[in-house]
């Protein structure tokens, strides 16, 4: 009940396109979506969170959509540019400050010119 | 503003010996997490400290791992008579002093813990 599952784990999209990374989780207590972008060698960064009480957060190129109902939420990389090229993780954690951030597999973007 | 600081970022050592690994959270920060991360996994949390204090260690290992926040100083991860399947990263994020609600983890640039 602590699993959030990701996927796909790695997709190649055409400079311009649009990525998608989907999320599910099982436990209904969590309350809190981030999602992390990582490059090769370096620490994960923040890149946008949503609680879900919206079912939508835009910030620049990045969306993330969240189905409260179906208990997933979505990453939509809009105009994906090169230099989007990383890993992107999703993660879930209970409301309650200082708990842990569980975290999925991991996607692998691709985004070629 | 300096972020998360880890230290050393690349970490050799053979079977048997202890890994330390430091982490000085951001500036106004008292939340520190410790999470690893092996290849092609995603990051798994291993404990949550305050100053002084281990509020949560239940994704630490119940032998060879420990972990502290001292009042001064950084916290720190050690790993005592290190064996090959510890090799991976270890990732430090930091969070501000919060109220009720979960606040932003910020992360380290990790240390590379290779163990021949």
């Amino acid at each position: 009940q602590q699993q959030v599952k990701q996927s796909p784990q790695s997709l190649i999209v055409q400079k311009g396109g649009i990525s998608i990374i989907n999320c599910a989780y099982e436990n209904t207590a969590f309350d809190y979506f981030p999602w992390y972008q990582q490059f090769p060698g370096k620490g994960p960064a923040l890149l946008i969170a949503i609680r879900p009480d919206v079912s939508e957060k835009k910030e620049g190129r990045f969306t993330i959509s969240f189905n409260k109902s179906a208990k997933q939420f979505s990453l939509h990389i809009m105009d994906s540019q090169p230099g989007d090229s990383a890993t992107y993780f999703c993660a879930a954690s209970m409301p309650q400050a200082g708990t842990a951030l569980i975290f999925g597999k991991g996607t692998t973007l691709s985004v070629s010119s | 503003n300096a972020g998360v600081m880890q230290n050393p970022r690349h970490l050799v050592r053979r079977r048997g010996q202890e890994a330390r690994l430091r982490c000085s959270p951001m500036k106004g920060h008292s939340h520190v997490y410790w999470y690893r991360q092996l290849p092609e996994e995603g990051l798994k949390f291993m404990v949550y400290l305050q100053k002084e204090n281990i509020i949560d260690e239940s994704g630490m290992p119940k032998e060879r791992f420990s972990a502290e926040f001292p009042k001064e100083g950084p916290s720190i991860l050690r790993i005592q008579q290190v064996v090959r399947g510890d090799s991976a990263a270890y990732f430090c994020a930091s969070s501000r002093t919060s109220g009720r609600y979960q606040e932003t983890q910020y992360f380290g640039p990790g240390t590379r813990l290779l163990v021949l």
